[in-house]
């Protein structure tokens, strides 16, 4: 079976550093991915990890350790529009490689 | 990148009816699948769509109340059975398209809010 955890909820401060941490268990792990949801709407995608390491895209990095089951979105230079839940998922490789599990979010608020 | 057309947007249902939901897709996807999320929860995955034979459920989710058609590789349809109060939540069609650096990323429709009475 699979398993995400992530924070329920994180404030931070607008143009500070954040960083959001997740773990996961699963039995047949084929990538990580961060997606961004703002109330009201449908996620979209912010990145992509299947190799350990940092991936970095502009404002907004991930981090995987696969031996660990651990990654983390770090967002700098926070703004207000950044207010929104940051979903980590877990593809697994049943289902032709492609069945993506979500953890259940973190809400971030960025206050002024 | 493709666009996911979802209809209905929105729809207010009368408990014990069924309401059918919508999912085109302007390009041929192999992969599609249909999640929920209930209010102020995250996402659950219902089913994966099948091209041409029936659907894969997740453990607590059975075709009598969510069958799902797929007739083509651009178009699949859920079905919400004998609704329930507790069926109130947001469905989302998602295909997975080739991203930014190849990686394979699940992309999902606008969703339809459903509220059931």
């Amino acid at each position: 079976g699979q398993n995400i955890d992530q924070p329920t909820e994180m404030t931070a401060t607008e143009g500070a550093i954040v960083q959001i941490n997740c773990t996961y268990q699963t039995s047949g792990f084929n990538g990580l991915f961060w997606y961004q949801q703002h109330a009201g709407e449908a996620p979209t995608f912010l990145s992509y990890n299947v190799l350990d390491g940092l991936e970095e895209k502009g404002r907004f990095s991930s981090f995987l350790s696969r031996s660990k089951g651990y990654s983390y979105l770090l967002l700098k230079e926070l703004q207000m529009k950044d207010s929104a839940s940051y979903l980590c998922a877990v593809r697994d490789q049943g289902t032709g490689g492609f069945k993506t599990i979500f953890g259940a979010g973190t809400r971030l608020f960025v206050k002024a | 990148s493709a666009v996911i057309s979802q209809k209905p947007s929105r729809d207010i249902c009368q408990r014990g009816t069924s309401l059918t939901i919508q999912c085109q897709v302007d390009s041929q996807v192999t992969m599609m699948f249909w999640y929920r999320q209930q209010p102020g929860q995250s996402l659950t995955l219902i089913a994966t769509a099948n091209q041409g034979s029936e659907a894969t459920y997740e453990s607590g989710f059975v075709i009598d109340k969510f069958p799902i058609s797929r007739p083509n590789l651009t178009f699949s349809t859920l079905t919400v059975s004998n609704m329930s109060p507790e069926d109130s939540s947001i469905y989302l069609c998602s295909v997975v398209l080739q991203g930014a650096g190849g990686a394979n990323v699940l992309t999902f429709g606008a969703g339809s809010r459903l509220t059931v009475l």
